[in-house]
């Protein structure tokens, strides 16, 4: 069975960077997706991005474009997405979601990443 | 960009009942693409249904999506205690970029 295992929660400060990452096991190989999503205190889900696993490709929604890096170490199949330049509405719950090559529906979901931004 | 309209914004059942969510796509989608959601409070999202009308592994087949185009359902054909939460419609284009829906809130009438 796939499962994903991300880092604990995070404060931190307006216009600080945020790491987080998710460790991915119970592949088979390393033909698959993992995407960032957020959720808003009270509100709805809300797509940051996504990697490549295999080969590192990222893509992300424009709304993000400029402050999101995703990477990844193929080694401990851990992808991570650094946030820049928190915002005081960037407060959310970040889970990330996998899904296999010739789908697009992720299937995986980790149990989610409290990042709040407080001064 | 494709925005997913989700609709009714809640709606009030009581356990037993059949629920129909609706979810409707700026502009066609393509075929396969469309999946939904459960969230249950302080919960990861879990995957119903995908490609349209395919139940994920471990789905009771009392869940059971169609359409196709811009319009898609979530039929929920005898609500059980367990079914009251939230209920998200997902659409993915060919770069893999995904868009959810709004959110449909099943509450107990």
């Amino acid at each position: 069975q796939v499962q994903l295992v991300q880092s604990g929660a995070d404060v931190k400060k307006p216009g600080a960077s945020v790491k987080v990452s998710c460790k991915a096991s119970g592949y088979n190989s390393i033909a698959y997706y993992i995407h960032w999503v957020r959720q808003a205190p009270g509100q709805g889900l809300e797509w940051v991005g996504r990697i490549n696993a295999n080969g590192g490709a990222t893509y992300s929604a424009q709304n993000f474009q400029g402050r999101v890096t995703m990477t990844r170490d193929t080694s401990s199949s851990t992808v991570y997405m650094e946030l820049s330049g928190l915002r005081y509405d960037d407060t959310a719950v970040y889970y990330c979601a996998s899904h296999q090559y010739g789908s697009g529906n992720p299937d995986f979901w980790g149990p989610g990443t409290l990042v709040t931004v407080s001064s | 960009e494709i925005v997913l309209t989700q609709s009714p914004g809640t709606l009030s059942l009581s356990p037993g009942e059949r629920a129909t969510l609706s979810c409707r796509a700026s502009q066609s989608v393509h075929s396969r693409s469309l999946a939904w959601f459960q969230q249950k409070p302080a919960q990861a999202p879990r995957l119903l249904i995908n490609g349209d009308s395919n139940r994920a592994t471990g789905i009771p087949d009392r869940f059971s999506g169609g359409g196709s185009g811009t319009d898609f359902t979530l039929t929920i054909s005898r609500l059980e205690p367990e079914d009251f939460a939230v209920y998200y419609c997902q659409h993915y284009d060919t770069s893999l970029a995904l868009t959810f829906g709004g959110g449909t809130k099943v509450e107990i009438k």
